[in-house]
């Protein structure tokens, strides 16, 4: 199978303007969830979308958000881009089957916000 | 809420050495416990997980890991280092509950081999 895969890899925006990226999860998978990598936060969770709806939400502020396709591909988007929202952002699908499945990630986006 | 710290944000070892990262973690319910490995400029790659099954879990690439709810520790082991084991490593936690498709990550400890 495929692994998860993202677009598009890296990104450069300007402050103010808004970015969507985008998650295509492993066949079959209906999960996805998005993280937030940066040197001095570390990894956080953004949100999960399974089945199209939004299942789990982390502590961002409402210019991030996301929505999943009934082919289960994901995107999210960011507006009124600021300084710090420069990051690797990650994706990672999963197909819950019992209680807890792995999380399988794509590469990331790499966005810059010059 | 859960919440994990890995001690020791570098580790350093000799090739063929003992790789000890160090992970406890914090939680109001057993959890679940995951190790994933990132190289430079990927994603992350799962190496093994605990999921309430046996207490020492077998992951990829020789590693492995013991869940000590005791000391609510989930320590990853390998007993010969390679110089391909150079890379950063997270830890993370998750509740074990149904639809929680949410991981906690630890700040992560960078781990490099010396030849």
């Amino acid at each position: 199978k495929a692994g998860v895969t993202q677009t598009p890899r890296y990104l450069i925006k300007t402050r103010g303007q808004q970015v969507t990226l985008s998650c295509s999860p492993i066949s079959g998978h209906r999960s996805v969830s998005w993280y937030q990598q940066t040197p001095g936060q570390g990894l956080q969770f953004l949100f999960e979308y399974f089945s199209e709806t939004q299942r789990n939400k982390g502590n961002f502020p409402g210019r991030f958000s996301g929505r999943q396709f009934s082919n289960s591909r994901s995107e999210m988007n960011v507006s009124t881009l600021e300084l710090g929202d420069s990051a690797l952002y990650l994706c990672a699908s999963s197909d819950p089957q019992g209680t807890q499945e792995t999380q399988y990630f794509g590469p990331g986006t790499r966005l810059l916000v010059l | 809420a859960q919440s994990v710290t890995q001690l020791g944000s570098h580790v350093s070892v000799s090739e063929g050495a003992l790789v000890l990262l160090r992970c406890n973690y914090s939680s109001s319910v057993p959890p679940y416990l995951f190790w994933y490995v990132q190289y430079p400029n990927q994603g992350l790659q799962l190496l093994l997980k605990y999921t309430s099954a046996a207490t020492l879990v077998k992951g990829i690439n020789g590693f492995e890991a013991e869940f000590k709810k005791s000391e609510t520790s989930f320590h990853l082991t390998k007993p010969s280092a390679h110089m391909s084991d150079a890379a950063e490593y997270f830890c993370a936690v998750s509740p074990p509950f149904q639809g929680a498709q949410k991981l906690v990550f630890g700040q992560g400890t960078r781990l490099t081999i010396n030849p």
